[in-house]
């Protein structure tokens, strides 16, 4: 089985002031992480991915995430928040490339000026 | 390279109607899964497609059936529609078993409205 747990349902920051999303994973697996994002009314769109190269792993706009094993987490930063950034982030985890996506509840992300 | 293409975009239906939902997938892949987002909620996994056979399932009633055609696309259906279906449906496609590498690709979702 395989779980996801995002630690906060709510993250509100600055504008230009670092981002830090948390996300804990459960897995009998080695596993694949995803973080997705998503604007309001619109899709998912993929963010980065872990499938066990490097532990720091960089996507787009800027985000990064790291892959703690020990402590089974993957949480997502950013140095710089920028107001476009302001959307709901998911993290989501894959044991196989067939398995289920698992997603987490979603974190919503708030920038002010 | 189209991505995803999901349709319609938007569908409102009555209780107890019939609905389906169409998605193209990324050109080059052949997997496509479909997905739930109710409101303030995470996607939920319906089912998956390959080679045109229902690969996996989630914990959804055997209302929601799906169909993949020989070009990789697929439809969802979904019958007796009840108020609790009202959702964000999303199409994901992935090549083979390689979503996990190579990421899985989103559509933009339809929202069914259920009233």
């Amino acid at each position: 089985a395989q779980s996801v747990t995002q630690l906060d349902s709510h993250v509100s920051v600055s504008e230009g002031t670092p981002v830090l999303l948390r996300c804990n994973y459960s897995s009998s697996y080695s596993p694949s992480l995803f973080w997705y994002v998503q604007h309001p009314n619109k899709g998912l769109q993929l963010l980065l991915k872990y499938t066990s190269a490097a532990t720091l792993v960089k996507g787009i706009n800027g985000f990064e995430a790291e892959f703690k094993k020990s402590e089974t987490s993957f949480h997502l930063t950013k140095p710089s928040a920028h107001m476009s950034d302001a959307a709901e982030y998911f993290c989501v985890v894959s044991i196989s490339g067939y398995s289920t996506l698992t997603f987490g509840k979603g974190t919503m992300l708030l920038v002010s000026p | 390279d189209a991505g995803v293409t999901q349709s319609p975009t938007h569908l409102i239906k009555t209780r107890g109607q019939q609905v389906t939902l169409r998605c193209s997938p990324k050109s080059g892949h052949d997997t496509v899964s479909w997905y739930q987002q109710a409101l303030g909620q995470g996607p939920q996994f319906i089912f998956q497609y390959y080679e045109e056979e229902e690969r996996q399932r989630g914990n959804f009633p055997d209302r929601f059936s799906g169909h993949q055609f020989p070009n990789y696309s697929s439809e969802l259906n979904v019958n007796a529609l009840l108020l609790g279906d009202s959702a964000l449906y999303l199409c994901a496609s992935s090549l083979g078993d390689r979503g996990r590498f190579y990421g899985y690709t989103f559509g933009s979702g339809t929202r069914l409205t259920v009233v």
